[in-house]
């Protein structure tokens, strides 16, 4: 089975802070993704990245930023947390179709 | 990337089959049709996927019609295990990346 690994299930922190999370795939796979759940909104993509070093923005990359600098790994940095960044957030790698990790729960106080 | 229609709640009986219907109106000849489900508190686990052509697989069958403007996903023998949010999504394939949009999905309720 492909798996797709989130570093945290939940994760909590401060306003300000600058916050990393890890999404490793063992599918070998070019492709791999960032999104974000918020009851009533769906997911919502925020970056992702089609090759080692290569990335594009989503729909909401505003205070986010990505690395991919090796291929199995693509972390999603939030540069100076806020309150409405609170959200779960889905890493998911792979090309038709996408499989997603379980997420993590990012609360920010 | 065509929007999709989906009821909001359905239930069905353990050992059933649950047939769940999506319409998909506006789908382009290059847009395929995926079907995801997401269990509470966990990731969105992908099920099956289709063009044109109805497909099976371990998990399901998913049923698209000719003009390909809605589908049906079916789980023949639902189980208590099943109970969950399904995602209908129409997303065109692109030569990098293949972009899904989930809108709110089928909250499917699998009762004894």
């Amino acid at each position: 089975d492909v798996k797709v690994t989130q570093s945290s299930r939940y994760l909590v922190k401060r306003t300000g802070e600058k916050v990393f999370l890890e999404c490793v795939q063992d599918m070998d796979h070019e492709n791999m993704f960032w999104y974000r759940q918020d009851p009533g909104l769906g997911l919502r993509l925020i970056y992702f990245s089609y090759d080692v070093k290569m990335k594009e923005k989503g729909d909401i990359p505003e205070g986010y930023s990505v690395s991919r600098e090796k291929k199995e790994r693509f972390s999603l940095i939030l540069e100076s947390a806020s309150t409405n960044q609170t959200s779960m957030y889905l890493c998911a790698g792979g090309f038709q179709p996408q499989h997603f990790g379980d997420g993590t729960r990012l609360s920010i106080l | 990337d065509a929007k999709t229609t989906q009821p909001t709640s359905m239930d069905c009986a353990e050992g059933r089959a649950a047939n769940l219907p999506c319409n998909h109106s506006t789908i382009s000849g290059n847009e395929y049709v995926y079907w995801y489900r997401q269990i509470h508190s966990q990731g969105p686990q992908y099920i099956i996927h289709g063009l044109k052509n109805n497909e099976t697989n371990e998990m399901a069958s998913l049923i698209i019609t000719e003009d390909r403007k809605s589908s049906t996903l079916i789980l023949p023998h639902a189980t208590l295990r099943d109970t969950a949010v399904y995602y209908c999504i129409v997303a065109r394939v692109s030569g990098t990346a293949s972009k899904l949009t989930f809108g709110t999905g089928t909250r499917l309720q699998v009762t004894l």
